[in-house]
């Protein structure tokens, strides 16, 4: 099994801002996925993350708006940026398990921009 | 296309009661992986339950279980003898062969009444 912290937990912005949401693994994965969820809404990936490569982004999802980091097998930033209140939602990362089984999940970061 | 739908956007249930969330999914490929996700009002993302396509037997994780219907196509979710703290949203979710992108179904909102 793999534990994620995710920090922020939650973050009220100003609109025009930026905010970088952290992600940490207690061990050393090889893929680590980026998810928003509007309100009331399932959940829709934005980037694929690898370390030592560009992020994969997903239809939709650019990387000037949501620049990623991914520096070790353990670590990955996302960046929300240019902050407008459409970007309110919460965002989750995850990691795969090596099996392929579960996918473990951070403990989200609510996002609201006034 | 690959799809996971979920037809129930909510359902109230008796406390102590069991229930069935309902989730089918369509793919052509032959391996792929179920899931089930329990999103509490907090906003993380707590894994329950993992159904692989070539697993004969049905998964069942305490009082989670999967009833996998394979010639169906559907992977419901069973909680026996529910809880008030197992209201929350609940997601269905899918990964085909080796792909780790999970497929979302849009959730069903389950509320246990005291």
């Amino acid at each position: 099994s793999a534990v994620i912290s995710q920090k922020p937990s939650r973050d009220i912005c100003q609109r025009g801002t930026s905010l970088t949401i952290q992600c940490q693994v207690d061990s050393q994965v090889t893929m680590m996925f980026w998810y928003r969820q509007q309100p009331g809404q399932s959940l829709t990936l934005i980037a694929t993350a690898n370390q030592g490569s560009e992020a994969t982004y997903e239809s939709g999802f650019v990387i000037d708006k949501f620049p990623i980091s991914r520096p070790n097998l353990t670590f990955s930033t996302l960046t929300v940026s240019n902050m407008s209140p459409e970007d309110s939602s919460i965002y989750l990362c995850s990691v795969d398990t090596s099996a392929n089984t579960e996918a473990f999940f951070g403990q989200g970061t609510r996002l609201t921009v006034v | 296309a690959q799809k996971i739908t979920q037809t129930q956007p909510g359902m109230f249930v008796q406390e102590k009661e069991a229930v069935t969330l309902d989730c089918t999914y369509d793919t052509s490929d032959p391996s792929y992986g179920l899931f089930w996700y329990k999103q509490p009002s907090s906003g993380e993302m707590i894994f329950l339950i993992y159904q692989g396509s070539y697993d004969q037997q049905n998964a069942t994780e305490g009082r989670y279980s999967l009833n996998f219907q394979k010639a169906r196509k559907s992977a419901n979710l069973v909680i026996s003898a529910s809880q008030l703290g197992d209201s929350a949203m609940y997601f269905c979710a899918m990964t085909l062969g080796s792909n780790y992108q999970l497929i979302w179904g849009a959730g069903t909102k389950l509320i246990i009444k005291p």
